[in-house]
C-alpha cells in the first residue's frame, strides 16, 4: 500500500519568511495530493490540492509542486502570517478510498 | 455550509467496556471513513465504507469494528476497550463520482476517547 513521508516534523519561522514542507510517496499510482491544515483543537480542513496531470499550483500565498518522476510533493507558503500556524498533513491517494497521510508538520510563525 | 458531527466530543471508558463513536454528515456523501490521530504518526485509516451495508478494513482494524446501516451515518465499534485505544478518533466523508477520482475529505471535530 501506499506509504507517505513527511519532513520537517516541526518547522519554525519568522513572520513574514517561507516556509516548505515536504512529502515523499511510495505508489506511483497515486494520482491526488492533497495538503490539511488542522489549528489547535480543530478539525483538518483542505487548504490545496494537486493531480497528477499538474506540476503546480498557487493559491495566493500557498502553492504545491509537485515530481512524478521523484514520487515527491511539497507545500510552499509564502509572506508566513501568525495565523499560519498550526499542524500541516500532506497525503497522497490513488482512489477515493485509499487516502494516506503524512505524520503532520507543526509550523510555528513567531511574530 | 458542509457539515460532519461527531456524538462526542470527549469521551472516557473503562478497559473492557464496549465503545460505540458515531458520525453523521449531511452532505450525502458515499464514502465514509474513520481514522485514528496521534503525536507523530499523523492520521491512521482503521476501516472506510463506500456505500451503504459496505466496509473495507484500513491500516489499523485490529479491535474495531464499524458499522454503516444508512447512508448519513458512519459508526466505529470498539469492542472490549483497551488502554492503547485512548485517542483523538476522527470521522471524515467524501464525494463519489466515479472514474477512480478522488475528492476532497471534509472532516468531524474528532472524539477524544480516554480508556483507563
Amino acid at each position: 500500500g501506499e506509504n507517505v513521508e513527511q519532513h520537517p516534523s516541526t518547522l519554525s519561522v519568522q513572520e513574514g519568511d517561507s516556509a516548505v514542507i515536504k512529502c515523499t510517496y511510495s505508489d506511483s499510482a497515486s494520482n491526488y495530493f492533497p495538503w490539511y491544515k488542522q489549528e489547535l483543537g480543530k478539525r483538518p480542513q483542505l487548504i490545496i490540492d494537486i493531480r497528477s496531470n499538474v506540476g503546480e499550483k498557487k493559491d495566493q500565498r500557498i502553492a504545491v509542486t509537485l515530481n512524478k518522476t521523484a514520487k515527491h510533493f511539497s507545500l510552499h507558503i509564502t509572506e508566513t502570517q501568525p495565523e499560519d500556524s498550526a499542524v500541516y498533513f500532506c497525503a497522497a491517494s490513488y482512489n477515493n478510498n485509499d487516502m494516506r497521510f503524512g505524520a503532520g508538520t507543526r509550523l510555528t510563525v513567531k511574530p | 455550509d458542509v457539515k460532519v458531527t461527531q456524538s462526542s466530543r470527549y469521551l472516557v471508558k473503562r478497559t473492557g467496556e464496549k465503545v460505540f463513536l458515531e458520525c453523521v454528515q449531511d452532505m450525502d456523501h458515499e464514502n465514509m471513513f474513520w481514522y485514528r490521530q496521534d503525536p507523530g504518526l499523523g492520521l491512521r485509516l482503521i476501516y472506510f465504507s463506500y456505500d451503504v451495508k459496505m466496509k473495507e478494513k484500513g491500516d489499523i482494524p485490529e479491535g474495531y469494528s464499524v458499522s454503516r446501516e444508512k447512508k448519513e451515518r458512519f459508526s466505529l465499534i470498539l469492542e472490549s476497550a483497551s488502554t492503547n485505544q485512548t485517542s483523538m478518533y476522527l470521522c471524515a466523508s467524501s464525494l463519489d463520482m466515479g472514474q477512480g477520482l478522488t475528492y476532497e475529505q471534509y472532516f468531524g471535530p474528532g472524539t477524544r476517547l480516554t480508556v483507563t
